[in-house]
């Protein structure tokens, strides 16, 4: 299976402020790497795909960079309701494998 | 666009069969661009892939998993389902049935989860 480890695990931040997100894959995945977000009680949200295209809806504030074993989700300007936990997720091969997740909450 | 709903025991004894149905209405089970999976998430821990099926009947399992489970496709209702036999504690979860959208372009397939169930919180508990 191909692990995937995000950092940081959480981190606190302030409404405006610009956020990076790291996702690194156990061997390399070339750019078959999604975002999620998760707020409590609902299911996660699908933000990025492939890497770096952003999903039909989402904000243009969350961008998404990397190849290979290295990944960044970033968040260019903090909203109130973007504060939730962000998991990463692998598509190169089944299984199917997520980061452990990120949460993210006001400072 | 697609909607879909988990359906089934909110509790389940140990050692018996979790059975849950996700019904997919917006869209349907038998399009080529979508495999139908199960994903879980134990409490206040991170998501786990169960398995997929397609529409022809094909499945693929977590290996962790692929002795217990079995996922299966009604195409007439529009559903699909997963059965998770010999359950213990370790199973509780919330389990999510989505939508696994798949596309090829010149470097290859690309797959991702766009749509996603509310969740069932399943409990394993005598």
């Amino acid at each position: 299976d191909i692990q995937m480890t995000q950092s940081p695990s959480s981190l606190s931040a302030s409404v405006g402020d610009r956020v990076t997100i790291t996702c690194r894959a156990s061997q390399s995945i070339s750019d078959y790497l999604n975002w999620y977000q998760q707020k409590p009680g609902k299911a996660p949200k699908l933000l990025i795909y492939a890497a770096s295209s952003l999903q039909s809806g989402v904000p243009s504030r969350f961008s998404g960079s990397g190849s290979g074993t290295d990944f960044t989700l970033t968040i260019s300007s903090l909203q109130p309701e973007d504060f939730a936990t962000y998991s990463c997720q692998q598509s190169y091969s089944t299984p199917r494998t997520f980061g452990q997740g990120t949460k993210l909450e006001i400072k | 666009q697609v909607q879909l709903q988990e359906s089934g025991p909110g509790l389940v004894k140990p050692s018996e069969t979790l059975s849950l149905t996700c019904t997919v209405s917006g869209g349907s089970v038998t399009s080529g661009n979508y495999y139908w999976s199960w994903i879980r998430q134990p409490p206040g821990k991170g998501l786990e892939w169960i398995g997929y099926i397609y529409y022809s009947g094909s499945t693929d399992y977590n290996p962790s998993l692929k002795s217990r489970v079995t996922i299966s496709v009604d195409t007439s209702k529009n559903q699909f389902s997963l059965k998770l036999s010999s359950v213990t504690a370790a199973d509780t979860a919330v389990y999510y049935c989505a939508s696994d959208f798949h596309y090829y372009d010149s470097s290859g397939y690309f797959y991702y989860f766009d749509y996603w169930g509310q969740g069932t919180l399943v409990t394993v508990s005598s």
